[in-house]
C-alpha cells in the first residue's frame, strides 16, 4: 500500500527566501505525482504535475523534481512571498491503482513580510 | 478554463437526515472522486467512479453511497447523517491513466463544509 509523507508539517520563512518542500513515497511504481496548494477553507489548486518519465516540471517560481528510485519529490519555491502562504500537498498516483491517488498530509507554509 | 463545481459551500443538517452532495465537472473526465478532509487525518477517499454507473469503494465508504448517472455529475449521499460525518467534502475529477495521454491532472472543486448537528 502506497504511503506518502510530507516533512516538515509546518514551515515559517521570511519573505524573499528560497525554500524546499519534501514529499516521500514508499512504492516507486508511480504513474505521476501532483503538487497542490490549499488555502484555508478552500479546495485544492493544482500547481504542477510530473509524469513518471519526467525528472522535473517548472511553472513560474515553482520547480518540482521527481526521483522515483529514492521515492522522493521536492517542490522548490523561489523568492517566496506572503501570498505563497498556504498548505502544500503532494499526491501520488500509482500504476497499479487505476485513477486513485494517495495524498500526503501537507506542509503548511507561512511567509512572513 | 476547466471547472469542478460543488452544489453548496456550506451545509448544516440534522442527525438522521438524508444528505445529497452534488459535483459537476465540465472537462469530460471519466474519473470522479469524493474525499473528506479532517484535521490530523488528511484527505481520505470515500468513493470514486471511473465511468457512468460504475463506482468503487475508497478507504472509508461506510455510511456513504454514490450515484453517477451522467458522465459530468457525481453525487455523494449520506443515507442517515451522523455527527461524525461533519467534515469538509471535496470532489475531484481526472482523466484515466492511459498510455500516451500527457495530462492526467486531478482537478478539485471548492469543497462543501458539512456540519451535522
Amino acid at each position: 500500500k502506497q504511503e506518502v509523507t510530507q516533512i516538515p508539517a509546518a514551515l515559517s520563512v521570511p519573505e524573499g527566501e528560497n525554500l524546499v518542500l519534501n514529499c516521500s513515497f514508499t512504492d516507486s511504481a508511480i504513474y505521476n505525482l501532483q503538487w497542490f496548494r490549499q488555502d484555508p477553507g478552500k479546495g485544492l489548486t493544482s500547481l504542477l504535475l510530473i509524469q513518471s518519465s519526467q525528472r522535473e516540471q517548472t511553472s513560474g517560481r515553482l520547480n518540482a523534481s521527481l526521483d522515483k528510485s529514492s521515492g522522493r519529490s521536492t517542490l522548490y519555491i523561489a523568492a517566496s512571498q506572503p501570498g505563497d502562504s498556504a498548505t502544500y500537498l503532494c499526491a501520488v498516483r500509482t500504476s497499479t491503482n487505476a485513477g486513485k491517488s494517495t495524498f500526503g498530509d501537507g506542509t503548511t507554509l507561512t511567509v512572513k513580510p | 478554463d476547466v471547472k469542478v463545481t460543488q452544489s453548496s459551500r456550506y451545509l448544516v443538517k440534522r442527525t438522521g437526515e438524508k444528505v445529497f452532495l452534488e459535483c459537476v465537472q465540465d472537462m469530460d473526465h471519466e474519473n470522479m472522486f469524493w474525499y473528506r478532509q479532517d484535521p490530523g487525518l488528511g484527505l481520505r477517499l470515500i468513493y470514486f467512479s471511473y465511468d457512468v454507473k460504475m463506482k468503487e469503494k475508497g478507504d472509508i465508504p461506510e455510511g456513504y453511497s454514490v450515484s453517477r448517472e451522467k458522465k459530468e455529475r457525481f453525487s455523494l449521499i449520506l443515507e442517515s447523517a451522523s455527527t461524525n460525518q461533519t467534515s469538509m467534502y471535496l470532489c475531484a475529477s481526472s482523466s484515466p491513466p492511459l498510455a500516451g495521454v500527457v495530462h492526467n491532472e486531478q482537478f478539485f472543486g471548492p469543497g462543501t463544509r458539512l456540519t451535522v448537528l
